[in-house]
């Protein structure tokens, strides 16, 4: 069946440095790939997401890049700061409306 | 405007009951979507409703039910509970698909426990 592979599962960097997480997913027809932060009591929130025709996607210290050949997608987040600590998961659409999620990685951002 | 909201926010049942959890979306979001996470299995989904239909449904037995009314609310149900179904149940709507760039906007969830 569908998955997605996500790495590392636990990421702990110093604050101002970068930090990158990767997915692989198996569903060539999947199109559509956010990603979310959960923090802790609360649902996962999105904080950006890429189509299939896009190779690469910034929003301010955030960044997505996407391989579609390798089915291979990251997040980078430059300049983390202590708020950045959640777990994040990626995840991958299919068809419009089935998601699959990556098993998230929580990350820690040590000031 | 009011984001989405899952009723109730946390539920104990014992083993064999049933279960039902309400999700009412964002207004004029028609995409209501199920998931249930837990640590070992992390977020998996459940099923997806668009206008009162179920377009999509994930791997979970049929003891999962889920139904979308006509104002776009959806409930999800769980018959003849077992221990391994306790865990956080995530709703998460959206203006119609996801992989169109519509948003999908996630509850808080309910925390269920089968004890």
């Amino acid at each position: 069946g569908e998955n997605v592979e996500q790495h590392p599962s636990t990421l702990s960097v110093q604050e101002g440095d970068s930090a990158v997480i990767k997915c692989t997913y198996s569903d060539s027809a999947s199109n559509y790939f956010p990603w979310y932060k959960q923090e802790l009591g609360k649902g996962p929130q999105l904080i950006i997401d890429i189509r299939s025709n896009v190779g690469e996607k910034k929003d301010q210290r955030i960044a997505v890049t996407l391989n579609k050949t390798a089915k291979h997608f990251s997040l980078h987040i430059t300049e983390t700061q202590p708020e950045d600590s959640a777990v994040y998961f990626c995840a991958a659409v299919t068809g419009g409306f089935k998601t699959i999620f990556g098993a998230g990685t929580r990350l820690f951002v040590k000031a | 405007k009011a984001g989405v909201t899952q009723t109730p926010r946390y539920l104990i049942k014992t083993r064999g009951q049933q279960v039902t959890l309400s999700c009412s979306p964002i207004s004029g979001h028609r995409s209501v979507s199920w998931y249930q996470q837990t640590p070992g299995q992390g977020l998996q989904f459940l099923f997806e409703y668009f206008s009162e239909t179920q377009r999509n449904k994930g791997n979970f037995p049929g003891r999962f039910s889920g139904r979308q009314f006509s104002n776009s609310r959806s409930e999800m149900n769980v018959s003849t509970l077992e221990l391994g179904d306790s865990a956080l149940y995530l709703c998460a709507s959206s203006r119609s698909n996801p992989g169109q760039g519509a948003e999908a906007f996630f509850g808080q969830g309910t925390r269920l426990t089968v004890v």
